[in-house]
């Protein structure tokens, strides 16, 4: 089974240009999630979708970041303008609920997409 | 949502022996599950616990969940290179499905 699919893999871009990163959630989920990595920060949770419907984005840094999810299979995490500040690597993640008593669905996570903001 | 404490942040041991990592919440967890990322590589789920007092070992791993539910650690006995990287513990974050990430120990295994 394919996993999580992202693209591009890197993506390097220079300062106020707009950048989209892509995501396939794995076939079947119904979470998508979007996440950053930095060195600061860890792993911060920017937003998640349900069914398509974005549940919450208070994760979001500020407006110049924007997500859309179209159909189950397509996301986009958009970034415009681009600052240095933003470099850090995009994970995407998806689940699928199971209905598991007492847990919490396991995310499985796409490769990421390493980006870098000059 | 809840936040999750983890340390070491770092830890290196030599190959052969043994590495635990921590994890605390100041509130009551109903669940909590970790995670393993190579370097340069994407969080791969290693395993849920969900009842107080659980253990629950995959081979030279073992993980343990406290009776209070309020701490887990993970203990890998005999390390080996392929051990290398960070393991997370993730706890429930503000909603049912999402997740909250501990800061991560970064493993390193000297050969």
């Amino acid at each position: 089974d394919a996993g999580v699919i992202q693209s591009p893999r890197h993506e390097v871009t220079e300062m106020g240009q707009e950048v989209t990163l892509r995501c396939k959630p794995i076939s079947g989920h119904d979470y998508l999630f979007w996440y950053r990595q930095t060195m600061m920060r860890g792993l911060e949770l920017l937003i998640y979708f349900n069914n398509n419907v974005p549940i919450d984005d208070s994760g979001m840094p500020e407006d110049r970041f924007s997500a859309k999810m179209p159909n189950a299979s397509f996301s986009t995490l958009k970034i415009q303008p681009s600052e240095p500040r933003d470099s850090a690597v995009y994970f995407c993640a998806s689940s699928r609920n199971l209905g598991t008593s007492g847990g919490t669905d396991t995310q499985y996570f796409g490769p990421g997409t390493r980006l870098t903001v000059l | 949502g809840q936040q999750v404490m983890q340390i070491p942040q770092y830890q290196h041991v030599q190959e052969g022996e043994d590495f635990t990592t921590y994890c605390n919440s100041s509130t009551t967890l109903s669940n909590i599950q970790w995670y393993k990322q190579r370097p340069g590589g994407h969080p791969v789920f290693l395993i849920q616990l969900v009842k107080s007092g659980e253990v629950k070992k995959q081979k030279r791993l073992t993980f343990q969940f406290g009776e209070a539910k309020k701490n887990s650690s993970l203990h890998i006995t005999a390390t080996q290179t392929t051990d290398v990287g960070t393991y997370f513990c993730a706890g429930p974050g503000g909603s049912a499905r999402q997740l909250t990430f501990g800061s991560g120990t970064q493993l390193t295994v000297l050969p």
